[in-house]
């Protein structure tokens, strides 16, 4: 089956700072690739959906300007945290589509990012 | 917007039949697929069935789909201790980019 990866698998950072989550798709290219968050014990809250070469849809209520999302390639795209506080902490997972029948969506590992 | 339902836990022993059911409310739905997720973990894409099947069989797993009802279940037969995960349902809808998740199941097995 398609591979998405996920880098770093897990960050710890001081409040402040901005964290660069990258999201690789290994042997497809992905046509759109999503973000969601989760919260322990809850389910997956997506942020935003990107489309190669073009700016990213947000659902509503996630901070554009906070959540950066850069999808540069058909195998790459990027989630910036930016100015990160402690209630960003969470596990962050991508995932891509590559346009198949199916609209299967092709999950990453996930990030877990602490903001201390 | 979209509702997926889900229970929240199950616990079944080891040899035993698991069932996973979800519930959902658009009936423009064309996907319907099952994703397992082991602690710490992405999510796995375990099966998916398309909207206008009944049953869909693969291996262990069993997928039922009553369209009428919107209902969807996941049988898991001789469950495994390495089964025990919250296993997610999602569903594609016509016209929508993104997947709707259900609230996932935790499923625990009990050796």
């Amino acid at each position: 089956g398609a591979v998405v990866s996920q880098h770093p698998s897990r960050v710890i950072c001081k409040s402040g700072t901005s964290v660069k989550i990258e999201c690789r798709s290994l042997d497809f290219q992905a046509t759109t690739m999503f973000w969601y968050r989760q919260f322990p014990k809850q389910s997956l809250m997506l942020m935003a959906t990107s489309n190669e070469g073009s700016k990213a849809t947000y659902e509503q209520g996630v901070e554009k300007d906070k959540f950066l999302i850069n999808h540069a390639s058909l195998t790459l795209s990027t989630l910036t945290v930016t100015s990160a506080h402690p209630e960003d902490s969470s596990f962050y997972i991508c995932s891509a589509r590559g346009g198949s029948l199916y609209n299967e969506q092709f999950f990453g590992p996930g990030t877990r990012l602490t903001v201390l | 917007g979209e509702d997926v339902e889900q229970s929240l836990f199950l616990s079944v022993r080891e040899g035993d039949s698991s069932v996973i059911n979800c519930t959902y409310t658009d009936s423009s739905s064309t996907y319907l697929y099952w994703y397992k997720q082991e602690p710490g973990a992405g999510l796995q894409l375990l099966t998916y069935i398309f909207s206008n099947m009944d049953m869909k069989q693969d291996q262990r797993l069993t997928v039922l789909l009553n369209k009428k009802d919107k209902h969807l279940s996941l049988r898991i037969a001789d469950t495994q201790t390495g089964d025990s995960a919250i296993y997610f349902c999602a569903e594609s809808i016509s016209g929508a980019n993104n997947l709707f998740f259900g609230t996932g199941t935790r499923l625990t097995v009990i050796p």
